[in-house]
């Protein structure tokens, strides 16, 4: 099946710092991404969706100029926690889909548990 | 808007004994289901989806699911579990069409005991 990579899958930094998260398609063109993050013991929140090649769609509530959605290509797209706080600690989850697909051919990376002191 | 529901936070079971994961969900049209499930550390594996047809559904791991509209529920089962499959499993709900965005349930945290 389908794999999407997810790097890295663990990270530590300090307050005031950037992280960024990679999610490539590794067998398929992913035309279009989705980024989630998940709190301990709850479920997973879609913070954005991206098109390869055009700005990201935020969900209410997410700071689009925290949360930096990079798309620049049809296998990668990054996500950039800009000045991460302690209350930016999560596990960072994306997931991935073809050109026409629906979400029965959807992928899901491993994950990045952010730790930020 | 559409949410899922799921009653329980953790269940135990013992390795060999059936399995019934509960999911419940709130979509004013015709919901596209999935159940996913989730090792520690791990991203997310489907199991099964429903979009139509034979509400008994079949998926990967001897599991299955029953929808069940008048309940507007989408139950997860297993006949006989395997130590292998304590995990946390999350049920959601999706469009079809459209921006095709999912909702997910809090997931049920299953642990096996021997």
């Amino acid at each position: 099946g389908a794999v999407v990579s997810q790097h890295p899958s663990w990270v530590i930094c300090k307050s005031g710092t950037s992280v960024k998260i990679e999610c490539r398609s590794l067998d398929f063109q992913a035309t279009t991404m989705f980024w989630y993050r998940q709190f301990p013991k709850q479920s997973l929140m879609l913070m954005a969706t991206s098109n390869e090649g055009s700005k990201a769609t935020y969900e209410q509530g997410v700071e689009k100029d925290k949360f930096l959605i990079n798309h620049a290509s049809l296998t990668l797209s990054t996500l950039t926690v800009t000045s991460a706080h302690p209350e930016d600690s999560s596990f960072y989850i994306c997931s991935a889909r073809g050109l026409g697909s629906t979400n029965e051919k959807l992928f899901f990376g491993s994950g990045t548990q952010l730790s930020v002191l | 808007a559409q949410s899922v529901t799921q009653p329980d936070i953790h269940i135990t079971v013992s390795e060999g004994a059936s399995l019934e994961l509960r999911c419940n969900y709130s979509y004013g049209a015709t919901p596209y289901l999935f159940w996913y499930v989730q090792s520690p550390g791990q991203g997310l594996q489907l199991l099964l989806k429903y979009f139509s047809g034979d509400t008994l559904v079949q998926g990967i791991k001897g599991f299955e699911a029953e929808f069940k509209r008048s309940q507007s529920s989408f139950n997860l089962r297993k006949p006989s579990v395997h130590w292998s499959d304590a995990a946390e499993y999350f049920c959601a709900v999706g469009e079809v069409f459209g921006n095709e965005k999912l909702t997910f349930g809090t997931g049920t945290r299953l642990t096996i005991i021997p």
